[in-house]
């Protein structure tokens, strides 16, 4: 059964650091892959998603990630950290075309310092 | 709002009672997603609809736990006998049509906490 993995279960950057959080997952077919972010006290949001095509893949907030199908990985990138985005991110990958149904990742908390 | 609604935010019952927990989707949303997400475990996918049917139901942890979705909208997860291990904060997500390339819009949550 596809699993997925992050490798950095929590993450304490100061402001204007850069940030990469890993993300592996198992099944090596056609996948969909996912960020979702959870700020304090809000639900989950859609960061950005790759589905076909440039394997480089920008989402809200300056964030982007790069799909590496040999390396079963899909790392979320932000070249500059701002206290702001201090919330936990979860990675999330779907095999399953007919149902869209996700497998998350355990989930990483990022704490940035002002 | 236009957004995912799940009630109630908190629960707190005794182990061994039933509870129910809401999920109304998005208006005009046909797939609706139940996941669980507790301590350790991370965000683990329970139930999906499309429609009121519900093609997979691989997730749901044991009979004790069932769910139904009525007239293409709300949708209920119910569950029976409940133990310590359930736990846990229940997210209902919606979109707008079956498919892994239509975005999921998740509520709120429900907190539930077993005594």
């Amino acid at each position: 059964a596809q699993s997925v993995s992050q490798h950095n279960h929590h993450v304490i950057l100061s402001e204007a650091a850069s940030l990469e959080l890993g993300c592996n997952y198992s099944y090596g077919g056609t996948v969909n892959l996912f960020w979702y972010v959870q700020y304090p006290g809000q639900h989950l949001q859609l960061l950005l998603k790759y589905f076909s095509g440039d394997p480089l893949v920008k989402g809200i907030k300056g964030f982007e990630a790069e799909f590496i199908k040999s390396k079963f990985s899909f790392n979320l990138r932000k070249p500059s950290v701002q206290w702001s985005d201090t919330a936990e991110y979860f990675c999330a990958v779907n095999d399953d075309r007919n149902t869209g149904k996700l497998i998350f990742g355990q989930g990483t908390t990022l704490q940035v310092k002002p | 709002g236009a957004g995912v609604s799940q009630s109630p935010s908190n629960k707190v019952t005794e182990k061994g009672k039933d509870v129910e927990l809401r999920c109304d989707p998005i208006s005009g949303h046909t797939a609706l997603y139940w996941y669980r997400q507790s301590l350790g475990q991370g965000l683990e996918f329970l139930i999906y609809f499309q429609g009121n049917s519900a093609p997979d139901k691989s997730g749901l942890p044991s009979d004790r736990f069932s769910a139904e979705r009525t007239g293409g909208s709300v949708s209920t997860l119910t569950i029976q006998r409940t133990q310590q291990e359930d736990s846990a904060v229940y997210l209902c997500a919606s979109s707008s049509r079956q498919g892994s390339n239509q975005p999921q819009h998740f509520g709120d949550g429900t907190r539930l906490s077993i005594l």
